[in-house]
């Protein structure tokens, strides 16, 4: 079973649309993140999830926005497209409260902007 | 905040030859280090980390590194490099809110 899995894997949209990734841990996490992989392939966190509730906003474009319904999944909406949000965006989980644990990573989605 | 450096975006090096990259942080704090892997196309995977235990630590694929607190380092090293290698890695160091932080990674070839 993946541990950390995200739909879709590739994604090409037109500039102005609406898109959603999603994203579920099997892994029993408290924790949940979004990070942005950039074409330098330089990793950012966008957003993180402790239980539903959200912990940190990393200075985000208020047109993504993040939603858990439960602990086990943690959704990205993008609205509004725009060119330079195209990149690979990872989901990751980890257990909450231990520093020294690991953070399991999903595959990523490829979002083209075109 | 806590922050990590990698030194070396690009690193080259014959099948067979000492694998060495380089990785310093930042930390006011006790640090939790970590080394990932990201072959291409695909997510990250742990390598090793290091969680104060022990400074030398051990990982998959015969992959080792060294926490040196006077250095600051956490460099990654494998003494035989293998073509199977080849990937990019990152260095992450635990932050603040429970995130990782991660360096600008360094991409590794392998020369037959």
């Amino acid at each position: 079973d993946t541990a950390v899995s995200q739909t879709p894997k590739y994604l090409v949209t037109q500039m102005g649309n609406d898109k959603s990734i999603k994203c579920e841990q099997n892994l029993g996490h408290d924790t949940m993140y979004w990070y942005k992989q950039d074409s330098k392939k330089f990793l950012k966190i966008m957003f993180s999830y402790n239980n539903k509730e959200l912990i940190i906003n990393e200075t985000v474009p208020n047109r993504f926005s993040p939603k858990s319904p439960d602990k086990a999944h943690l959704n990205l909406h993008i609205n509004s497209l725009e060119l330079g949000d195209s990149a690979v965006y990872f989901c990751a989980s980890k257990g909450w409260g231990d520093k020294g644990t690991e953070a399991f990573f999903g595959q990523g989605t490829r979002l083209t902007v075109v | 905040a806590q922050s990590v450096t990698q030194l070396g975006s690009h690193v080259s090096v014959s099948e067979g030859a000492l694998v060495l990259l380089r990785c310093n942080y930042s930390s006011s704090v006790p640090p939790y280090l970590f080394w990932y892997v990201q072959y291409p196309n695909q997510g990250l995977q742990l390598l090793l980390k290091y969680t104060s235990a022990a400074t030398l630590v051990k990982g998959i694929n015969g992959f080792e590194a060294e926490f040196k607190k006077s250095e600051t380092s956490f460099h990654l090293t494998k003494p035989s490099a293998h073509m199977s290698d080849a990937a990019e890695y990152f260095c992450a160091v635990s932050g603040d809110g429970n995130k990782l932080v991660f360096g600008a990674g360094t991409i590794l070839r392998v020369k037959s």
